[in-house]
């Protein structure tokens, strides 16, 4: 177990529908990262959030975008969904935003959209 | 533009026979480099990471890569296979230079592996 969690596990929606996805980090973490995994795509790094405000920004869809709480929590919101947004969406952790720390990925949310 | 390749797919080995897992990489400055592996179902577990100095790492169940610079490689070996180890195993390799995020990763397409009992 990583420490981070990712909820809901499973999601199946429609297309054209908007649906949000959570992610606890690690006790103490500041840190979070977004990625996608799809057949086609492979792992690919969507944003990250430090401390509550943007610092990397990577292939996110317009139609997609992420926040950071206060409580450190960071949810990814999908719109417009399309087939091929089906994927798994991994969330990462890390102390800090610098090379010396460790991510630590949640097990990770799958999303069908039929 | 940085980018990483694991020209194998799909690898079988007999149990306890030695693995060898490919890793290319593209990067013009010295790379962070990592191996991780992803079980069904699962999340991913970093394997082991490279920054500098020894250029042969040790890693988490047994495992160890060795970075050659002169090839753009880091592969990823164990000398006694389990069949535990069935898995997918991602090359990554991290954004930005020197300090930048362990967690901005370009990661390869997988290398799939199979254990034969």
């Amino acid at each position: 177990d990583s420490g981070v969690t990712q909820t809901p596990k499973h999601l199946i929606t429609a297309t054209g529908q908007r649906v949000t996805l959570r992610c606890s980090p690690r006790s103490g973490d500041l840190s979070v990262y977004w990625y996608q995994q799809s057949l086609d795509q492979g792992l690919q790094f969507l944003i990250q959030y430090y401390n509550g405000e943007e610092r990397a920004k990577g292939n996110i869809l317009e139609r997609f975008s992420a926040q950071q709480f206060p409580d450190l929590h960071s949810e990814l919101n999908l719109s417009s969904l399309e087939l091929g947004d089906s994927a798994l969406y991994f969330c990462a952790s890390s102390v800090s935003h610098r090379g010396n720390t460790e991510a630590f990925f949640g097990q990770g949310t799958r999303l069908t959209v039929v | 533009a940085q980018s990483v390749t694991q020209p194998d797919i799909h690898i079988t080995v007999s149990e306890g026979a030695s693995l060898e897992l490919r890793c290319n990489y593209s990067y013009g400055a010295t790379p962070y480099l990592f191996w991780y592996v992803q079980s069904p179902g699962q999340g991913l577990q970093l394997l082991l990471k490279y920054f500098s100095g020894d250029t042969l790492v040790q890693g988490i169940k047994g495992f160890e890569a060795e970075f050659k610079r002169s090839q753009s490689s880091f592969n990823l070996r164990k000398p006694s296979v389990h069949w535990s180890d069935a898995a997918e195993y991602f090359c990554a390799v991290a954004l930005g230079s020197y300090g930048g995020s362990q967690g901005n990763l370009i990661f390869g397409k997988g290398t799939k592996l199979s254990v034969k009992p």
